[in-house]
Parts: structure tokens; C-alpha cells; sequence
């Protein structure tokens, strides 16, 4: 059980595309879902927690409006990534779980790796 | 703020030679600590979780244990599919997950 899965797994694209990366829980209803990033060999870093049907909490330093969020239903959560550019490159990791205070564990999509050239 | 602390960084073992993985913690009340196995080029993979002080948990050939302080993964004759990124990470109830550097683990045939 606990399955989350994320589409794309991989996207290349030209700077200045947006693209969209999609975050699903299959078998569970996830009122809470978080957005990470990962750099090569390094830990994960949270850029935002989404809540379905409210506005997402960004991390400091994460643009919101470079990195649009909609948690639009419980198994349901997209990144948008807007006017890619090359510094945006990277592994993008999404995770959900039944809600924000509940202590069951987090599970994770098997990631995205976006690439602008 | 609480914070997550794990050691070594890197680990080779031998196949079949058993170690442990350390997870130092400091939590404004503990509500959760999770240990999870990632694969390069995949989001990480649950494998426990342990509540309180004195918990054990256990699956194939590992077992996860806690203290007030620290969580130990134990890998009993590990082989080279136990190779991955083994992250620890704790909940307090006020924020997010917060999540130690992992340790990279690679063992060798």
C-alpha cells in the first residue's frame, strides 16, 4: 500500500518552457503533499508543503511564482516550473501523506529529472 | 529547530560484514522518526518507522532501534543489493520532515 506515483520521470526541454510535473496518490488520500528538490549526492530539500484546497507554504528562498503549486483534490498535487531556465535543472522529488499533523510516514514519487538546455 | 545528524557519511562494506548506521537527533518532542532507502535516480523508499524510546523494528536484514537521542539501522550480513542512500529523518509535529545528509552505503561482493 502507500503508493505515490509522478509523472514525468524524465523531461528535457528548451529554456523558456514551462513544464508540469504531476504528483499522485494511488491508494490513499493525501491532504498533504510536500515538493522537494535534490541536488547530485545530497540530501533532499523541501521548497514547498501543499494542503488540498488551500494555498501551498513555500520554503524561504523557493520563488513562488517561478514554482506554481495546485493541490487541487486528495490524490492530486502538480508543479509547475515556469519559464524554465538551466539553473533549474535538477531531481524533483514529490511526497503526500493522510494529513499535515499526522506522524504516519511520508511516501515519495520515484522523482523527476528535468533538464534545460 | 530541530535537527538531524547522521554518521558516517559513507560506508563500504564487505558482503556479509554487519554494521550499523548512527541517526542523532534533537526534537522539541518526538512524534516520529522514519528511515528511508534511496536508489540513485529514485525518490526514497520507506522502511520504518519507530515512535518511542525502545523500539524496535525489524525487515529481512535490517533492524531500526531508538533511543531518546539516537536511532540505530542495524544491517545484519548485508549484501550488494543493500547498496543505497539510507536517510533518517524526525517529526515533531510542527513542521515538515526534517532530514539528516544520509549515509551512502555500498557493499561489495
Amino acid at each position: 500500500g502507500a503508493v505515490v506515483s509522478q509523472h514525468p520521470s524524465w523531461v528535457i526541454c528548451k529554456s523558456g518552457t514551462s513544464v508540469k510535473i504531476e504528483c499522485r496518490s494511488l491508494d490513499f488520500q493525501a491532504t498533504t503533499m510536500f515538493w522537494y528538490r535534490q541536488f547530485p549526492k545530497q540530501s533532499l530539500m523541501l521548497m514547498a508543503t501543499s494542503n488540498e484546497g488551500s494555498k501551498a507554504t513555500y520554503e524561504q528562498g523557493v520563488e513562488k511564482d517561478k514554482f506554481l503549486i495546485n493541490h487541487a483534490s486528495l490524490t492530486l498535487s502538480t508543479l509547475t516550473v515556469t519559464s524554465a531556465h538551466p539553473e533549474d535543472s535538477s531531481f524533483y522529488i514529490c511526497s503526500a501523506k493522510p494529513g499535515l499533523f499526522s506522524n504516519q510516514p511520508q511516501h515519495f514519487g520515484d522523482g523527476t529529472r528535468l533538464s534545460i538546455l | 529547530e530541530d535537527q538531524v545528524t547522521q554518521s558516517p557519511e559513507a560506508l563500504r562494506l564487505q558482503e556479509g560484514e554487519s554494521s550499523s548506521l548512527n541517526c542523532s537527533y534533537t526534537v522539541s518532542g518526538l512524534r516520529g522518526l522514519f528511515w528511508y532507502r534511496q536508489d540513485p535516480g529514485k525518490g526514497p523508499e520507506f522502511l520504518f518507522t519507530l515512535y518511542s524510546a525502545g523500539e524496535e523494528k525489524e525487515k529481512e536484514r535490517l533492524k531500526a532501534t531508538l533511543t531518546k537521542k539516537e536511532s540505530f539501522l542495524h544491517i545484519t550480513a548485508p549484501k550488494p543489493e543493500d547498496s543505497a542512500t539510507y536517510l533518517c529523518a524526525v517529526y515533531s509535529g510542527n513542521t515538515p520532515l526534517v532530514f539528516g545528509k544520509g549515509t551512502r552505503l555500498s557493499v561489495i561482493a
